[in-house]
């Protein structure tokens, strides 16, 4: 199947700094997704975007739809304690409805 | 609104015995995946319902997975024999609509094969 790699695999900051993390591909994607999981729970959806070089918005948190279709990016801004958890991106392709999650980047903030 | 419910969410068993797992999608949600998430590896789709027919499980070993949707509405997906890799956490999500990407997760069923 497709791989969706991301980077980095993990970080450790301090509260208050901003993250940035992407999401890289070798294939075309239609649909970027943006996960959440913490430990023990199943991911919760953060941003979705649809359209090359769609830039969006949910509070502190901004993601991109690459302009090549074959990435995407993800920034926190202004980190705190309960951002901790693993992101994921999650990658759509139409023609056969493939569904592609990443590799995951582990959050970690340090109070 | 009531969020996508999976049971049991433990479980544990010895291989080459039989288990199934249950999901309740988002009311109204057409759409019904299961994923397999092994410890530290993003979710991997195993099959996708539309309603009560399968869209695709093209990543289902289907020499010991099965699932089924028969009313279109809950789920069941079923292991039999485990083996000691089924290990993992088993992940059911639903969406409005199949042209609807996003997707939303219950809480999962930890399987312990031994």
């Amino acid at each position: 199947g497709q791989q969706l790699n991301q980077s980095p695999q993990s970080m450790f900051i301090q509260e208050g700094e901003d993250v940035s993390m992407n999401c890289t591909s070798s294939s075309i994607f239609n649909t970027w997704l943006w996960y959440k999981q913490d430990p023990g729970e199943g991911p919760v959806l953060l941003i979705a975007l649809y359209k090359a070089g769609e830039l969006t918005s949910n509070g502190r948190l901004t993601a991109q739809f690459g302009i090549t279709r074959k990435d995407s990016f993800l920034n926190i801004s202004a980190s705190i304690p309960s951002d901790v958890g693993i992101y994921f991106c999650a990658g759509f392709i139409n023609t056969g409805n493939q569904f592609y999650f990443g590799t995951g980047t582990s959050l970690t903030v340090i109070p | 609104e009531a969020g996508v419910a999976q049971s049991p969410r433990y479980k544990i068993i010895e291989k080459r015995q039989s288990v199934a797992f249950w999901c309740n999608p988002i009311s109204g949600h057409a759409t019904l995946y299961w994923y397999q998430q092994i410890l530290g590896q993003g979710p991997k789709l195993l099959i996708q319902f539309q309603n009560n027919g399968v869209v695709d499980d093209s990543q289902l070993p289907k020499d010991r997975f099965s699932a089924e949707r028969l009313k279109g509405v809950d789920s069941t997906l079923k292991i039999q024999p485990a083996k000691l890799e089924d290990s993992a956490v088993y992940l059911c999500a639903s969406s409005l609509d199949i042209a609807i990407r996003e997707q939303y997760f219950g809480p999962g069923t930890r399987l312990t094969v031994t």
